[in-house]
């Protein structure tokens, strides 16, 4: 099993450009997210989805789209990239939890986004 | 207001002994779960170690156990005997509730490095 798998690992945009990035999952996983990591300020999450189909926002959706036609990838998409979208993109996906289980998320490997 | 809360931002320890992470969190409902996430140089997060609010004993995995203390609202790592691969960012996250998303909310972490 691949995991959580993110394409492209590296990226340098110009300031409007457009890009997606790809999240793909080989474990059945219903659960999406993608996070953003910038220096000091741990995760913040994006968008997530609960389900194919699906989609919802999460602490800093702006500047950001996402979809989930397929239960297996989740995409990230940036219309118009901003300089202050600058920042480590993670994807990680998990099992639907059932109360409070143990159920951890796992995590892609990341993908280093750079807007010039 | 954070939610979760790593007063450390970096720490030092020497090879082979104990290290102890410190983690506040702030929730008001009473089913919440904190995890703990490690995340080497290499970029990868990885999961170590899960407490629910109601269980009854510290978790523990391996060398890595959770120093849980309900009433201070703290979540703190304990590692023992500790080990060069040890050196990594380590983040503290928080599940609140039933919530269905399974949102994480992430503390902006301590980076820690073991000393030979």
């Amino acid at each position: 099993n691949a995991g959580v798998t993110q394409t492209p690992k590296f990226r340098v945009l110009k300031t409007g450009q457009s890009m997606t990035l790809l999240c793909a999952q080989d474990m059945n996983h219903e659960y999406m997210y993608w996070y953003r990591q910038d220096p000091g300020m741990g995760l913040r999450l994006i968008h997530y989805s609960v389900g194919e189909g699906t989609t919802a926002k999460g602490e800093v959706p702006d500047g950001y789209n996402v979809s989930r036609l397929k239960k297996q990838n989740f995409l990230l998409g940036l219309e118009s990239a901003a300089p202050s979208q600058t920042s480590v993109y993670f994807c990680a996906s998990s099992y639907r939890p059932s109360g409070l289980t143990a159920t951890g998320q796992y995590f892609g490997p990341g993908t280093r986004l750079t807007v010039l | 207001a954070q939610k979760i809360t790593q007063t450390q931002p970096g720490m030092f320890v020497q090879e082979k002994e104990a290290v102890t992470l410190d983690c506040t969190y702030d929730t008001s409902d009473p089913s919440y779960g904190l995890f703990w996430y490690k995340q080497p140089s290499s970029g990868e997060m990885i999961f170590l170690i899960y407490q629910g609010s109601y269980d009854q004993q510290n978790a523990t995995e391996g060398r890595y156990s959770l120093n849980f203390q309900k009433a201070r609202k703290s979540a703190n790592l304990v590692i023992s005997a500790s080990q060069l691969g040890d050196s990594a960012m380590y983040f503290c996250a928080m599940r609140e509730g039933l919530d269905s998303s399974y949102k994480l909310i992430f503390g902006s972490g301590t980076r820690l490095l073991v000393r030979p």
